[in-house]
Order: C-alpha cells, then sequence, then structure tokens
C-alpha cells in the first residue's frame, strides 16, 4: 500500500517568493496534520484537518502560512511570501483520526528560502 | 496539559549494548502511548505502541518499551544495539482533549552507535 505521499521533495526558492508543498494522505485515512522540523524548535504541529475540516490552526506561525483540503485525498501547505526563516523539513502525517490512533508519516519536503 | 519528557537528547552507546531511551509521561486519564524512530532524511516511523493490552510491547528491530503507570514511565529498550540504530527517537502520548488522533510529542532524543 502507498504511505503518506509529499512532493515535491526538496524545494529551494528565494525570499519573497511564493511555496507550496503537497500532500495525499493514506486511502481511508480521515485526518490529516502538517508538521515542520527543525533544528531549533524540533517537531512543531502547524495544523490539522479532520474530515477535510481544519480542527486546529493554532499552530501556524503567521498569517503568512495557510493549509486547505479540498477534499480526502489532498491537502496544501503553502507560505506566500516566503523568508529565511521559514527553511525546515516539512511534514505530512495521516490517521484514522480516532483517540489512540497512531499517525503515519510522509518523507517531508525539504524547504530551503535563501 | 498533556505532556511527555525525554530525559536526554543524546545518548551515545556501543555496539552490542542496552539501547535505554527514558520517556516520561503527564496524563489526567489512562494514556495510548507510542514511540517512533526518525532515520536520517527520512519520516517518523512507528516503532511500538501501548494500548492498555498489555504493559510490555514489543515493537519492530527488537524493540521494546514497559508501560509503569506507577512511574508514568513508557522506557524504550533493546538488548544489543546495532549500527544500524543510529536515529532519533520521539515518544508521544495522545491527547485527551482531543477526539481527533492528535499527539504530544516529546523533544526527541538523538541515538549514536560507537563500533
Amino acid at each position: 500500500d502507498a504511505g503518506v505521499i509529499q512532493s515535491p521533495r526538496h524545494e529551494v526558492t528565494e525570499m519573497g517568493q511564493e511555496v507550496t508543498l503537497r500532500c495525499k494522505p493514506i486511502s481511508g485515512h480521515n485526518s490529516l496534520f502538517w508538521y515542520r522540523q527543525t533544528m531549533m524548535r524540533g517537531l512543531e504541529l502547524l495544523i490539522y484537518f479532520n474530515n477535510n475540516v481544519p480542527i486546529d490552526d493554532s499552530g501556524m506561525p503567521e498569517d503568512r502560512f495557510s493549509a486547505k483540503m479540498p477534499n480526502a485525498s489532498f491537502s496544501t501547505l503553502k507560505i506566500q511570501p516566503s523568508e529565511p526563516r521559514d527553511s525546515a523539513v516539512y511534514f505530512c502525517a495521516s490517521s484514522l483520526g480516532l483517540y489512540g490512533n497512531e499517525q503515519y508519516f510522509g518523507p517531508g519536503t525539504r524547504l530551503t528560502v535563501t | 496539559a498533556q505532556s511527555v519528557t525525554q530525559l536526554g537528547s543524546h545518548v551515545s552507546v556501543s555496539e552490542g549494548a542496552l539501547v535505554l531511551l527514558r520517556c516520561n509521561y503527564s496524563s489526567s486519564v489512562p494514556p495510548y502511548l507510542f514511540w517512533y524512530v526518525q532515520y536520517p532524511n527520512q519520516g517518523l516511523q512507528l516503532l511500538l505502541k501501548y494500548t492498555s493490552a498489555a504493559t510490555l510491547v514489543k515493537g519492530i528491530n527488537g524493540f521494546e518499551a514497559e508501560f509503569k503507570k506507577s512511574e508514568t514511565s513508557f522506557h524504550l529498550t533493546k538488548p544489543s544495539a546495532h549500527m544500524r540504530d543510529a536515529a532519533e527517537y520521539f515518544c508521544a502520548v495522545s491527547d485527551p482533549t482531543d477526539s481527533w488522533g492528535k499527539l504530544q510529542f516529546g523533544a526527541g532524543t538523538q541515538v549514536v552507535v560507537t563500533p
């Protein structure tokens, strides 16, 4: 079975440009989570969805960040405009969306903003 | 609030030696607990999960963890370390205030295995 799919795997962009990260969750999973990982701050939960509805976006750092889930098989995380401090690895994870269930992580997108 | 504490951000072990990674949790209700592993340049992968069925949980790659309610701990062990065990390990707990699968992760422990 295919796991969580993320694209692109690597993204290098210049400051001020728009960046869109994409995620396809595991089929049948109804919760989707976006994380950011840096050396300084570790693993941070940015936002998560259940049944395509955003449940908690309190981890989104600024208004420059936005996320959407138009259907059960696709989500995007957008940064506009991007800044060098946004450089990080961004992970998407999905789960069956019940208390006690494990999350399955994608391979991540390594974003570098110059 | 739910929280997870991992003692030691870095652990160095010799190949063949015991691996012991410590995790303590705070929870107002019986928790679901997890250990994840992250190999370099990869996403997090589930090692094992505690669901109250048994206090000793066996996972992949020879790892196991023991749930001790009296100590609010869920330490991860492996009897004999292998070079391929070099990775970062995360303890996590289900958030009892959340109904949709949110997890609280610890800060992680980086394991280095020396020959």
